[in-house]
C-alpha cells in the first residue's frame, strides 16, 4: 500500500517559536493533502486542505496565519505552527490522497507537538 | 450541518461474539462513508468504504439512508480486532475532506 510519512514524530518547542511539520507521500503523487488535529481522547478535526501549487483552504475557525501550509511539490506538504502557544499542543495528522477518482486517503503516523 | 455520531466510546465483547459498532450521520447530500481503524501505536488505516461494498477482515457495513446509519458489523470477533474504530463522512463531493465520528474503542476479551 501507499505510504505517507510525517516528520518529526514528536517535537517540543518553546512558546513563541515556530515549528514545521512535514508530510510526504513516499510512493505516489498527491495533488491534495489534508491536515487534521486530534485533541486527547477526541476525534480528528480537519484543519485545512493543502493544494499543490495553490493556496490552502482552511476550515472555519482555523487561523490561516497561525497554521501556515505550503504544498510546494506533488509529494510534500508542510504545516508550520507560528508563534506557538501551549494551547497549540496537540497531535497533528496529515493524509494524502492519490490523484484520481474515488481514491483512498492514506494517513501519516502523526506528530505530537508539545509547546512549553 | 454535516455530522457523524458514534454513540459508544467503548465496546467490550468476548472472542467469538458478534460485534456491531454504531455510526449515524447527518448530511443533506449523497453520503460517502468510511470506516477507519487504528490499532495500538499504528496509524489510521482504511477498513472499508460503502461504495466498494467489500468485506474486509470479516467486517461489513451497510449504508441505510432511511436510518442515516452505517453500522460496522462482524459475526465473530477476534482478539486482533481490538482497536479504535472511526466512522467518517466525505462531505465535499468526493474531494477527500472527511468529518470523523468520535471513535469507538473495541475491546475483544479472550
Amino acid at each position: 500500500g501507499a505510504v505517507v510519512s510525517q516528520h518529526p514524530s514528536r517535537v517540543i518547542c518553546k512558546s513563541g517559536t515556530s515549528v514545521k511539520i512535514e508530510c510526504r507521500s513516499l510512493d505516489f503523487q498527491a495533488t491534495t493533502m489534508f491536515w487534521y488535529r486530534q485533541f486527547p481522547k477526541k476525534s480528528l478535526m480537519l484543519m485545512a486542505t493543502s493544494n499543490e501549487g495553490s493556496k490552502a483552504t482552511y476550515e472555519q475557525g482555523v487561523e490561516k496565519d497561525k497554521f501556515l501550509i505550503n504544498h510546494a511539490s506533488l509529494t510534500l506538504s508542510t504545516l508550520t505552527v507560528t508563534s506557538a502557544h501551549p494551547e497549540d499542543s496537540s497531535f497533528y495528522i496529515c493524509s494524502a490522497r492519490r490523484d484520481g477518482l474515488n481514491t483512498e486517503a492514506f494517513f501519516g503516523q502523526g506528530t505530537r507537538l508539545t509547546v512549553v | 450541518a454535516q455530522r457523524v455520531t458514534q454513540p459508544e466510546k467503548l465496546l467490550s465483547v468476548f472472542k467469538g461474539a458478534p460485534v456491531e459498532l454504531k455510526c449515524n450521520y447527518s448530511y443533506s447530500g449523497s453520503p460517502e462513508l468510511f470506516w477507519y481503524v487504528q490499532y495500538s501505536r499504528q496509524r489510521l488505516q482504511l477498513l472499508l468504504r460503502h461504495i466498494s461494498r467489500e468485506s474486509i477482515k470479516g467486517f461489513t457495513a451497510d449504508l441505510n439512508k432511511g436510518e442515516t446509519s452505517f453500522h460496522l458489523k462482524k459475526p465473530f470477533a477476534q482478539e486482533e480486532d481490538s482497536a479504535m474504530y472511526y466512522c467518517a463522512l466525505d462531505y465535499s463531493g468526493n474531494t477527500g475532506k472527511l468529518i470523523f465520528g468520535q471513535g469507538t474503542t473495541l475491546q475483544v476479551k479472550p
